[in-house]
């Protein structure tokens, strides 16, 4: 079965530090990989994608994320967190083998503390 | 430009009636999907339309879940018999085009607590 698993339920980082919020994939077809962010009382956001080409890609507010085809994984990253980043961050894929379906993983709870 | 927006925000159903959830999408979006969010845990997906057919529904948990969308636009997600396992937060989400490549806009959720 097509899944999404981000393997750290919270991840803390002082400001101005960088970070990475982690996410793999099971391995079925070509996958799209999303990044989404929930902030409190509020809709999930999109941040960046991954569809083909180059493995580094720049989303919103200084994210990137790099996709690692050997490893599966889709790692989420910024060179230097902001408190404003504190949020819930949720990993998503969506596989050609199935085409509507999206799995998105449980989230991580990012905490950027000053 | 308006985003997704989806009504009730709330709703409270006793165990056994029937909940109609709604979901207006961005205009020009013509997919459309609904979820289902656990406390602490990612969305589940249920069902997903191109205009106004359904062409997953893989994830509605049972038949007592049916969604509609007739015209293409406004969606209805409709729960009969609710139970409490139904408690969860239920998104809709939409998307300009049919391709995978592209991302979803999220409404805020319905939080639907069943009695």
């Amino acid at each position: 079965a097509q899944s999404v698993a981000q393997p750290e339920d919270q991840v803390n980082v002082a400001e101005g530090n960088p970070l990475t919020v982690k996410c793999t994939y099971s391995v079925s077809g070509n996958p799209y990989l999303f990044w989404y962010v929930q902030y409190p009382n509020r809709g999930l956001q999109f941040l960046l994608k991954y569809i083909t080409g180059d493995n580094l890609v720049k989303g919103s507010y200084g994210f990137e994320a790099e996709f690692n085809k050997s490893q599966t994984s889709f790692h989420l990253k910024k060179p230097s967190a902001l408190v404003s980043d504190s949020a819930l961050y949720f990993c998503a894929a969506r596989f050609n083998t199935n085409a509507g379906k999206s799995t998105f993983g449980d989230g991580t709870t990012l905490t950027v503390k000053p | 430009g308006a985003g997704v927006s989806q009504s009730p925000r709330y709703k409270v159903a006793k165990r056994g009636q029937d909940v109609a959830l709604r979901c207006d999408p961005i205009s020009g979006h013509v997919s459309l999907f609904w979820y289902q969010q656990a406390l602490g845990q990612g969305p589940e997906f249920l069902t997903y339309f191109q205009n106004e057919a359904q062409l997953d529904k893989s994830g509605l948990p049972s038949d007592r879940f049916f969604a509609e969308r007739p015209e293409g636009s406004v969606s209805t997600l409709k729960i009969q018999r609710t139970q409490q396992e139904d408690s969860a937060v239920y998104l809709c989400a939409s998307s300009l085009g049919f391709a995978l490549s592209y991302e979803q806009y999220f409404g805020p959720g319905t939080r639907l607590t069943v009695t």
